[in-house]
């Protein structure tokens, strides 16, 4: 199977670490690229590759990967980091890319 | 600076055709792969497809869910990526996201994307009778 899931949604205190999990048989063996969408707003790639971030995203985003679990850490949670989180990976077997379902964090 | 700007997207009755265009700039669009992922109405992303680069063949694959239904190609010398989508359905209501796209390499453990990737803004498809 190439379903990759994610808790619908998490909630973290403002200032506080929160990790937001990607899980799948899809994950395995794949360092997965992670999405920040805003309401309204195209998603943005806050890490890629090898646990890295493009220009101008602050070094509070981290990645890890471990087995078919993906983590994205935010270390310090800000208001503006409310949003819809994505991880993306590809199937092992299709070779076909795949999204996670979805993470909607709010920050308290 | 990397700009996508998608266009084509409307109103679209069911069994209908649509052809998306996405205008590509600041970048060596020929070079470069590209894909379309979409996200219906209160959903999530699903993964459309993808086209490589004239280097690499320029081939293209597709999700299930479309595949059969529609064809990605591009012009590279008009820097534009299209999505013709034929025997529109329902489901297929959705914000269409151009976006580049990167080779997946590998380090000895994982596979990773070892380039980031840009995304216009969306053009939205929406198919009712």
């Amino acid at each position: 199977s190439s379903e990759v899931t994610q808790d619908p949604a998490v909630s973290v205190a403002l200032g506080q670490t929160v990790r937001i999990t990607c899980q799948g048989v899809s994950v395995r063996g794949y360092r997965a690229s992670w999405y920040q969408q805003k309401p309204g707003q195209a998603p943005v790639v806050v890490i890629y590759g090898q646990n890295s971030r493009p220009s101008g995203i602050p070094d509070r985003f981290s990645a890890s990967s471990s087995g078919e679990t993906s983590t994205l850490t935010i270390t310090g949670a800000q208001a503006e980091d409310e949003a819809d989180y994505y991880c993306n990976s590809r199937d092992s077997s299709t070779l076909l890319e795949v999204f996670g379902g979805g993470t909607r964090l709010t920050v308290l | 600076e990397v700009h996508l700007v998608e266009s084509g997207g409307g109103l679209v009755k069911p069994g209908g055709s649509l052809r998306l265009s996405c205008a590509a700039s600041g970048f060596t669009f020929a070079n470069a792969w590209m894909r379309w992922v979409r996200q219906a109405p209160g959903k999530g992303l699903e993964w459309v497809g993808q086209i490589k680069s004239k280097v690499d063949a320029g081939a293209t694959a597709y999700a299930a869910s479309v595949k059969g239904r529609v064809s990605i190609s591009r012009d590279d010398s008009k820097n534009t990526l299209y999505l013709q989508m034929h025997s529109l359905k329902t489901e297929d209501t959705a914000v269409y996201y151009c976006t580049t796209d990167s080779a997946w390499h590998f380090d000895g453990d994982y596979y990773y994307r070892h380039e980031t990737d840009y995304w216009g803004r969306g053009t939205l498809v929406t198919v009712s009778s």
